[in-house]
């Protein structure tokens, strides 16, 4: 199976620190990515976790459990440019297929 | 380095006619991925080329869908004949080798509308 789950939404302040969880179900696992998605436009890729641990890019963070097949992306300092959708995505060992989650909008306020 | 580009950025058409997306990838990017994403299902993986050849295309819907490859630097995804149910955001993304943190590049997606 290959369930990717991830909440909807989250409001959070300019600022502020938000993590983004992302729990998945599924054989062949070889890799998790995150991308950022602001309306309207194409997914960015922002990191990218194949061993347990967190790997650190500037203000965001991403974490990964394989075990607990779980991640969370944490993004710090929050700025009004981070509103947008995230997206957690599955790779599958053996080719370079992707399979994504439905995304976390989370929408920054003054 | 342009990226991704995929044409036409939007296409409005009427139920029951042909559509025609194209996509030329990075170059030297040797995979090549049609997506589709609509609010309900999420960016949903429809087929993947590997080396111009396709590797899977189980995401495809039906019959009514096809996807070529002709050469490294051009593919295009077709929908014949068009219904309402197609309209969504569909986007085209490359990638080098297999393996490691080669992540995705997508192009900027073209929107259609079948009314």
């Amino acid at each position: 199976g290959q369930n990717i789950d991830q909440p909807t939404e989250m409001t959070a302040t300019e600022g502020a620190i938000v993590q983004i969880n992302c729990t998945y179900q599924t054989s062949g696992f070889n890799g998790l990515f995150w991308y950022q998605q602001h309306a309207g436009e194409a997914p960015t890729f922002l990191s990218y976790n194949v061993l347990d641990g967190l790997e650190e890019k500037g203000r965001f963070s991403s974490f990964l459990s394989r075990s607990k097949g779980y991640s969370y992306l944490l993004l710090k300092e929050l700025q009004m440019k981070d509103s947008a959708s995230y997206l957690c995505a599955v790779r599958f060992y053996g080719n370079n297929r992707l399979a994504f989650g439905k995304g976390n909008q989370v929408v920054v306020i003054p | 380095d342009a990226g991704v580009i995929q044409s036409p950025r939007h296409e409005v058409t009427e139920m029951g006619q042909e559509v025609t997306l194209r996509c030329k990838p990075i170059s030297g990017h040797n995979s090549l991925f049609w997506y589709r994403q609509t609010m309900m299902r999420g960016l949903e993986l429809l087929i993947y080329f590997n080396n111009n050849v396709p590797i899977d295309d189980s995401g495809m819907p039906e019959d009514r869908f096809s996807a070529k490859m002709p050469n490294a630097s051009f593919s295009t995804l077709k929908i014949q004949p068009s219904e309402p149910r197609d309209s969504a955001v569909y986007f085209c993304a490359s990638s080098g080798a297999s393996g490691g943190n080669n992540e995705q590049f997508f192009g900027p997606g073209t929107r259609l509308t079948v009314l």
